[in-house]
């Protein structure tokens, strides 16, 4: 067990252009989530998958933000005409579905992604 | 999802138990309490999780009082490398996917 990995782990872009950060979950979990953490701040969350399917994308910050995950593996976070705003660190997590029973379900973070807009 | 309120800094020394205490008065009654711990460029990590009385392992214990409107993590015996940013989360299956975090608790260990 690999545990959840990102790519790339910094990314430095200018404002304007688009981005697009990777996740790779933990082999054999169905359920992959987007969060963004800025300083000082806890994780926000961001979007969901259940294998291939978007459950959950009503949070993600605006039309400018996107996810995919074809194949419900790996998942892509897109940021298109970033903004200074943007900047801030993109996590990854994942979980299986189903075991928690009536708890909380425990969720595997990946390392991040760092994005900074000049 | 219960709204938690935890101190925003602790400090302590090397050796010494710390108790970091999280209030969540709107607790629902299938609520789990869960404990995270972040290092600086990490992704947060479970460390902990309990809905009553006390919950131990090898990292942490959790206490949880009868009327479950607040909890508290100890760390025994902190080291330099428990230096990290703690959150307290509630919640439960029911209440979605989503982890809710606040702003955490930020524990400086000096030796």
């Amino acid at each position: 067990d690999t545990g959840v990995s990102q790519d790339p782990r910094h990314k430095i872009t200018k404002r304007g252009q688009n981005v697009t950060f990777r996740c790779d979950p933990i082999s054999e979990h169905n359920r992959l989530y987007w969060y963004r953490q800025t300083l000082g701040q806890g994780p926000e969350f961001l979007t969901y998958f259940q294998n291939e399917a978007q459950l959950e994308k009503s949070r993600l910050l605006s039309d400018r933000f996107s996810a995919e995950r074809p194949k419900g593996s790996f998942s892509t976070l897109e940021i298109q005409r970033t903004e200074q705003g943007d900047s801030a660190m993109y996590l990854c997590a994942s979980s299986v579905a189903g075991t928690s029973g009536g708890r909380q379900e425990t969720q595997y973070f990946g390392p991040g992604t760092r994005l900074l807009v000049l | 999802l219960a709204k938690t309120t935890q101190p925003i800094s602790m400090d302590s020394y090397e050796g010494q138990e710390v108790n970091i205490t999280c209030s969540h008065n709107n607790i629902a009654t299938n609520d789990y309490i869960t404990w995270y711990q972040q290092f600086p460029s990490q992704g947060p990590r479970f460390i902990i999780q309990g809905y009553k009385t006390k919950v131990t392992n090898e990292v942490a214990s959790l206490f949880i009082p009868a009327d479950r409107k607040s909890s508290t993590l100890s760390l025994p015996r902190v080291s330099l490398s428990d230096t990290a940013v703690y959150y307290c989360l509630v919640g439960g299956s029911q209440a979605g996917t989503a982890l809710i975090f606040g702003k955490g608790t930020t524990l400086s260990v000096s030796s």
